[in-house]
């Protein structure tokens, strides 16, 4: 069975930075692209980023490029999202998934408030 | 700034037929953005329906299908059921150097 759990997430002041983990299994992960997207409170869906299988490309979108990067550790099995310069409009769930979102992790809040 | 339009809200009665699109900005939306179907509940990660226009998931009841029609991507359940009321989400391919994904804004699908 595929799992993704999320965790990192929490309380963060404008400008601040946190890093998001995503913990896979039941599936070989070094064999697929993997995403982040995200949620506001309330919104709709977003995609954020994502990166190739070997972690030579990545992508962004530009909402996010030159804070945020994506990263991975396939001898760990881990999906990674460093946010940097973090903006109160940053504020959702944050999701890891599998490809373009074949599967999905339960989600991890991330809030940036003062 | 790319835009991916769907429908707002739609409502279907139990053991109708509904169709759902899915249109971008940039024009006639084709195989070539590999339409992808997801479906949300109130309080849960989404669910994927549909990948590249058609293909449903192992998971995926047959009562939905994924199609190209009039130039959007369109998802079209048959049959409804109550517990298909959900949010529902398209999300597209751009390709080139700037490899991005769009989601729809999504449509709020009651059953009533």
């Amino acid at each position: 069975e595929v799992q993704l759990v999320e965790s990192g997430g929490g309380l963060v002041q404008p400008g601040g930075s946190l890093r998001l983990s995503c913990a896979a299994s039941g599936f070989t992960f070094s064999s697929y692209w993997m995403s982040w997207v995200r949620q506001a409170p309330g919104k709709g869906l977003e995609w954020v980023a994502n990166i190739k299988q070997d972690g030579s490309e990545k992508y962004y979108v530009d909402s996010v490029k030159g804070r945020f990067t994506i990263s991975r550790d396939n001898a760990k099995n881990s999906l990674y999202l460093q946010m940097n310069s973090l903006r109160a409009e940053d504020t959702a769930v944050y999701y890891c998934a599998r490809a373009v979102g074949a599967n999905w992790g339960q989600g991890t809040l991330v809030t940036v408030s003062s | 700034q790319t835009v991916v339009t769907q429908e707002p809200s739609l409502t279907v009665s139990p053991g109708g037929t509904v169709t759902l699109t899915c249109a971008s900005s940039t024009g006639a939306v084709t195989s070539g953005y590999y339409p992808n179907w997801f479906q949300q509940k109130p309080g849960q990660a989404p669910r994927a329906l549909i990948y590249s226009t058609s293909n449903k998931h192992s998971w995926t009841p047959a009562r939905f299908s994924g199609s190209l029609l009039g130039g959007k991507a369109a998802l079209t359940l048959s049959g409804v059921q109550p517990e298909d009321e959900a949010e529902y989400y398209c999300l597209l391919y751009y390709g080139g150097a700037q490899s991005t994904w769009v989601f729809g804004g999504g449509t709020k699908l009651t059953v009533l």
